[in-house]
């Protein structure tokens, strides 16, 4: 166990249909993202929290809705999604926000297998 | 454009050799790069991290350098084992609040 519980696991919706996503972490850490992982493409970074606060959104569509209620929790809202947003959405934490002058690593949950039909 | 790119998308070796990953970057001056390990189905897990300023790092049968004027960092898995088949993601600190990931490499560990 990493310490980042997602839940769920697994998510069927359909276009229409909204869903959150959920993301705990037992860590302490202040800083928490989400990563979209598509079949073999990168990890994409779609969100980054710092102390509840967010700090970048990496363009992404607005039937996306972060929400980040304190440090340990962190919830993705899905609104009227689309098949090409089938993917593994992976949420990890950090002690503190990503620098060039730190050491920090990510801990990441298990993600959500999501599958829009 | 920046890139960040990882050798073959699967690599195939016998256990007891040792595997050697590549992963090479353009348009980054990263300055710090991280290495996970990623099984099906789960998230990445943390390895090792090396610095800009540190030529190689260890940890038990885990070996990492960085070469900065290459614009390259290889991870090497010494005495390989069938446990160690997983995905192996490199993972740069480009000056971005968060880490920018390569696509992976697929290493099976034949017995």
């Amino acid at each position: 166990e990493t310490g980042v519980t997602q839940t769920p696991r697994h998510l069927v919706m359909g276009m229409t249909n909204k869903k959150s996503l959920k993301c705990e972490q037992h860590l302490g850490h202040n800083a928490m993202y989400w990563y979209k992982q598509s079949a073999k493409k990168p990890l994409e970074l779609m969100f980054v929290y710092n102390f509840k606060e967010q700090t970048e959104n990496n363009s992404v569509p607005s039937r996306f809705s972060p929400e980040c209620p304190n440090s340990s929790h962190l919830f993705l809202h899905l609104h009227t999604l689309q098949p090409e947003d089938s993917a593994l959405y992976l949420c990890a934490s950090s002690q503190d926000r990503i620098s060039t002058g730190g050491n920090e690593k990510l801990f990441f949950g298990s993600g959500t297998q999501l599958s829009v039909l | 454009s920046q890139k960040i790119e990882q050798n073959s998308e699967a690599l195939n070796i016998q256990e007891g050799k040792t595997a050697t990953l590549t992963c090479n970057y353009t348009n980054y001056s990263p300055a710090y790069l991280q290495w996970y390990r990623q099984d099906p189905g789960r998230g990445p897990v943390f390895l090792l991290l090396i610095r800009e300023n540190e030529k190689e790092k260890r940890k038990e049968r885990l070996k990492v350098t960085f070469d900065t004027t290459l614009k390259q960092s290889l991870f090497h898995i010494t005495a390989s084992q069938p446990a160690d088949s997983a995905t192996y993601l490199c993972a740069l600190a480009t000056g971005r609040r968060a880490l920018t990931f390569g696509s992976g490499t697929r290493l099976q560990v034949q017995p």
